[in-house]
């Protein structure tokens, strides 16, 4: 059945540093692929998606491209902030508009 | 105006206890879900509803059921409650093919 890897956390960085989060995917057919946010306490927010093989999504200085070659749609940011600091999770959504999400991934930013 | 509600947003109570969690969007959205979220975040689909009518309902037991009076309303009902319930229960819904899902606040519950 299709699934979602993504690494396992916490990420610790520093501020401005940059960031990768990687996420693989497995699916029969074309998935939609996205990253969501959570903030603590908080339900998860999208942050960027992409729907077909080569899009790049982006948002907030986030972006990720969807690799179908790969199978891959890993989140990068350049410069993190402090305020980037939460769960980030990658899940895809197939043709039954079922969601399957990764196991999502901390990233703790420290000043 | 918020897009997904779900109330409680904190539910307490003992086991052996019947609960709900009521779930609204107010985005026109024909799908709806329930999705758990255990201690180490892991999200797992529950049920998804496609205008009323149940279209996935994964390995839940049976003292879940959900109830979907219209397409805009999706509530949860939890039988019998065990400690094993407790998890943070999120509500979303999505239009068909390839939109992303809207997530309400979640509602933790905790089973004493």
């Amino acid at each position: 059945g299709d699934s979602v890897t993504q690494m396992e956390g916490p990420v610790t960085l520093s501020e401005e540093a940059f960031l990768t989060i990687n996420c693989t995917y497995t699916a029969t057919g074309y998935p939609s692929l996205f990253w969501y946010v959570q903030y603590p306490g908080e339900g998860l927010q999208l942050l960027l998606k992409a729907t077909k093989a080569d899009d790049k999504g982006s948002n907030k200085g986030f972006e990720a491209t969807y690799r179908k070659e790969t199978t891959s749609f890993h989140l990068e940011k350049g410069s993190v902030q402090v305020s980037d600091s939460a769960v980030y999770f990658c899940a895809l959504s197939d043709i039954f508009n079922k969601f399957y999400f990764g196991s999502g991934t901390k990233l703790n930013v420290k000043p | 105006d918020t897009a997904v509600s779900q109330t409680p947003k904190y539910l307490v109570t003992q086991m052996g206890n019947d609960k709900s969690i009521k779930c609204e969007q107010n985005l026109g959205h024909d799908t709806m879900y329930w999705y758990k979220q255990d201690s180490k975040k892991f999200l797992k689909i529950m049920f998804s509803y496609n205008n009323k009518e149940l279209i996935i309902n994964e390995t839940v037991p049976n003292r879940f059921s959900p109830k979907s009076p219209d397409k805009a309303h999706l509530n949860l009902h939890i039988n019998s409650l065990e400690l094993g319930d407790s998890a943070v229960y999120f509500c979303a819904s999505s239009e068909p093919l390839t939109t992303e899902a809207f997530f309400g606040q979640g509602t933790r519950l905790t089973v004493v």
